[in-house]
């Protein structure tokens, strides 16, 4: 079974600065995503960023890049001139080709940001 | 485009009472999945229908849970009788699966607390 694990409860960024998620994930197969999803108190959650498993390159919307490491199986999330509105849950996601986008959570890093 | 629908938001409800949810997807999406989120943690995957039929309920308890989609649009999610230790939120998400890896969209939850 494929496991993500985040392994930062909280995290804590100044505003403008730039700060690091951290996640990793466990699988055999050759053929998945991975996924960011931000989660503010409205329970709703918003897609941040995706990569494919099969591209080299890494993935970047705007302010928010990850660093995709395969054979380390870690994907981080940076975001870069964090603002207030970044401060919400973040959670890692995983799913593998083909199924559906069936998604494996982590346990989410809850982001403040400090004005 | 209305996003993914559910309701009711909040639900109080006493231990052995039945409980039901409701989700309405995006239009046009062929995949609905239901979720739930115990407190501080990432959403589980309960069920996904692909059109009308449940294609993956390995972790729906079944001895209390239902589900159903007809006509492959909304879905119900049902608990009877509720225990203390269903409460949690529960997240209904669509995607249009086909070639490849899509977006799924999550409502707003249902929030469930049972006492």
């Amino acid at each position: 079974a494929q496991t993500v694990t985040q392994s930062q409860p909280e995290m804590s960024v100044q505003e403008a600065e730039t700060v690091t998620l951290s996640c990793t994930y466990d699988t055999s197969e050759s053929d998945y995503y991975l996924f960011w999803y931000k989660q503010p108190p409205s329970r709703q959650m918003i897609l941040v960023i995706r990569q494919e498993a099969y591209k080299q390159q890494n993935a970047t919307e705007n302010r928010f890049s990850v660093n995709f490491q395969k054979a380390a199986k870690s994907f981080s999330l940076k975001i870069s001139d964090s603002q207030l509105g970044d401060a919400a849950m973040y959670f890692c996601a995983y799913s593998p080709g083909g199924a559906g986008n069936m998604l494996t959570f982590g346990g989410g890093t809850r982001l403040m940001v400090k004005p | 485009e209305a996003g993914v629908v559910q309701s009711p938001r909040y639900k109080i409800i006493e231990k052995k009472q039945p409980v039901a949810f409701w989700c309405n997807p995006i239009s046009g999406h062929n995949t609905l999945y239901w979720y739930r989120q115990n407190l501080g943690q990432g959403p589980e995957l309960l069920i996904r229908y692909e059109n009308e039929e449940a294609v993956d309920d390995s972790q729906l308890p079944k001895d209390r849970f239902s589900a159903e989609r007809l006509k492959g649009v909304d879905s119900t999610l049902k608990i009877q009788p509720a225990e203390l230790g269903d409460s949690a939120v529960y997240l209904c998400a669509s995607s249009l699966v086909g070639q490849g890896v899509s977006e799924a969209f999550f409502g707003q939850g249902t929030r469930l607390t049972v006492v």
